[in-house]
């Protein structure tokens, strides 16, 4: 079984501050790991993925996410964090070997930022 | 570029009615799947069509089917509504093939409200 967990209901972070948005997985096998995130009243919009290679995975929008092996995680990052970054953050996994190709969402992380 | 077009937006429906929601998928892509988003929930994995035949099936009620027609549009069928089957219904595509991307694309959504 497959399991993804967002230990963090909520995000909060001053406008130009760094920002992390944790998510650390379970699967049997090797996984696809992906972040998205969700606007009010809109479907999940993709940011990045890990399939294989550099641990440090860049995506859309300056964000960027680090594949951890030994801890499972794949923490989402940005340098610097603008207002319109506000919105609902979900981690996803997808064990390649295991679990065909549906994905398992965290709990999702809302990140708020500040002016 | 185009993307996945779920129809329809919104709809509203009475206990023990059906409802029929559409996805066309980014043209192409050969396999589609449905979410189902509950409020203030992360989105839970129904069901899963590649080249027309069912992949993969998750916590999918007896009371829904699902199918992809020839030009691969999907359709999801849910009968006997209940009011917990009130909920936001993605719909995401990918293109599974070898050399695909694994990236599942989401559609905006359909909001069922069961009354």
């Amino acid at each position: 079984a497959q399991s993804v967990a967002q230990p963090e209901d909520q995000v909060n972070v001053a406008e130009g501050n760094p920002l992390t948005v944790k998510c650390t997985y379970s699967v049997s096998g090797n996984p696809y790991l992906f972040w998205y995130v969700q606007y009010p009243n809109r479907g999940l919009q993709f940011l990045l993925k890990y399939i294989t290679g550099d641990n440090l995975v860049k995506g859309s929008y300056g964000f960027e996410a680090e594949f951890n092996k030994s801890q499972t995680s794949f923490h989402l990052k940005k340098p610097s964090a603008l207002v319109s970054d506000s919105a609902l953050y979900f981690c996803a996994v997808r064990d390649r070997q295991n679990a065909g190709n549906m994905l398992t969402f965290g709990g999702g992380t809302r990140l708020m930022v500040k002016p | 570029a185009a993307g996945v077009i779920q129809s329809p937006r919104h709809l509203i429906k009475e206990k023990r009615e059906t409802a029929t929601l559409k996805c066309y998928p980014i043209p192409r892509h050969d396999t589609v799947y449905w979410y189902q988003q509950g409020p203030g929930q992360d989105p839970q994995f129904l069901i899963s069509f590649y080249e027309k035949m069912q992949s993969d099936k998750g916590s999918i009620p007896d009371r829904f089917s699902a199918q992809q027609f020839s030009d691969y549009h999907s359709e999801l069928n849910m009968s006997s509504l209940e009011l917990g089957d009130s909920a936001l219904y993605f719909c995401a595509s990918s293109f599974d093939r070898v050399g695909g991307k694994n990236i599942q694309y989401f559609g905006a959504g359909t909001r069922l409200s069961v009354l």
